[in-house]
Formats: structure tokens, C-alpha cells, sequence
């Protein structure tokens, strides 16, 4: 089986300041990973993803991730937060069990970025 | 842009009524999904798709029903509208390709229930 836990359902950061968007996960199988940014009345747009290759993963607007096999997490980190960084992200995972392409939505981060 | 439709993007029906959705694509994807997306909940599966005619419930399908009759097009159909089924609606298609495996989300649809 496999699941996701987003650990903060709100952020609130300074702009200039860094970002730490927490996940952890569960599978039985290699997993592949997924963060996803969703701005208010917006659909969702991928940032980033890791699907077996290095563990360090650069996405879009400056956001990476890195993925930790033996702590089961795939935080998604920036530098320096904008005001344009305010929105949803959203952590998925999804198995690698042929036949079995189904995805799995955490519930979801809202991050706040003060001026 | 992968080319993900959805219509109507808003619709506004009475309980009891019945009520379907379209998410039509131009790229010729095998899997198709459509979700729900409520506060606090993220983005749940309602059923996918994994071909014409192939289709699979998900974690919240009771109430729904889905059809794929050509590649391009997948339906989702609520047999009669309830309360609890107001929401957004997103379809999805998993990406092209033995390495490329995320998933593109068309603008969804605010389904109202009253």
C-alpha cells in the first residue's frame, strides 16, 4: 500500500527567506515522486519529480527536492521565498507495480509568503 | 500544455439530477483520471482509465460512474446529483513515454449541488 503525509497543512514565510515543504511517504515498491503547485483558482502544475535517478531534484522557480530513502521523506525546499511562491503544493507518490498507475495525494501544504 | 479539455468548467445542477462531465484530450494518452478536490482532502480518485473501455474505481467512486468509448474522451457521469458531490472536478492524464511518468491536469470543473 502506499500513502503520503504532508506534516504542516499551513506555512507562513518572509519573503528572501528559505522554504521547507514536508513529505514523507510509504511504499512497498520504489516510488515515484511528485510535488505540485496549485496558485488559488488555478489547476495544478508540476514542479518537480523524482522517479529513480538522483536523489537531489531541481524543479521549476528555483524549488528542489530531495529524496531519502532511509528517513521515507521528499521535502521540497527554495532558497529565497517570492510572493509569487504563495499558493498550494501538494506531495504524490506513485508505485512502480506494472498495470498499477494510480497516484496518491497528500492533503495538501498552503504556503504564505509575508511581505 | 497537453492539450486536457474539460467541460462544462462550471455547472450549478439540483440533488437528484443527473449530471456528466468531459475531459476530452488531443494526445492520445492511454491513462486518463478524474478526481475531486475538497478542502483539506487534496486530490482524491474517483476511477481512471487505463484504455478504451478499461476502467478502474478509485478510493472514492460510490455515486460515479465513467466511460471511455474512444481514446480521446472519458466521461464521468454522477447517476443522481447529491450535496456531498459538490466540488472541483480535475482530469488527468498520465505522461508519454517508459520515463516520463507525472501526471498534466486540465482546468477542472466547480460542480454545485443544491
Amino acid at each position: 500500500a502506499q500513502s503520503v503525509t504532508q506534516l504542516d497543512s499551513h506555512v507562513s514565510v518572509s519573503e528572501g527567506t528559505p522554504v521547507l515543504l514536508r513529505c514523507n511517504y510509504s511504499s512497498s515498491y520504489s516510488p515515484s515522486l511528485f510535488w505540485y503547485v496549485q496558485h488559488p483558482n488555478k489547476g495544478l502544475q508540476l514542479l518537480l519529480k523524482y522517479t529513480s535517478a538522483a536523489t537531489l531534484v531541481k524543479g521549476i522557480n528555483g524549488f528542489e527536492a530531495e529524496f531519502k530513502k532511509s528517513e521515507t521523506s521528499f521535502h521540497l525546499t527554495k532558497p529565497s521565498a517570492h510572493m509569487s511562491d504563495a499558493a498550494e503544493y501538494f506531495c504524490v507518490v506513485s508505485g512502480s507495480v506494472p498495470g498499477t498507475y494510480k497516484y496518491i495525494f497528500g492533503t495538501g501544504t498552503r504556503l504564505k509568503v509575508l511581505a | 500544455d497537453a492539450g486536457i479539455t474539460q467541460s462544462p468548467r462550471h455547472k450549478v445542477t439540483e440533488t437528484g439530477t443527473p449530471v456528466t462531465l468531459r475531459c476530452h484530450q488531443t494526445e492520445n494518452h492511454r491513462y486518463m483520471y478524474w478526481y475531486r478536490q475538497d478542502p483539506g482532502h487534496g486530490l482524491r480518485l474517483i476511477h481512471y482509465s487505463y484504455g478504451v473501455k478499461d476502467t478502474d474505481k478509485g478510493e472514492v467512486s460510490d455515486g460515479y460512474s465513467v466511460s471511455r468509448s474512444k481514446t480521446e474522451d472519458f466521461l464521468l457521469t454522477l447517476e443522481s446529483a447529491t450535496s456531498s458531490q459538490t466540488s472541483v472536478y480535475f482530469c488527468a492524464i498520465r505522461g508519454p513515454g517508459q520515463g516520463s511518468y507525472e501526471q498534466y491536469f486540465g482546468p477542472g470543473t466547480r460542480l454545485t449541488v443544491t
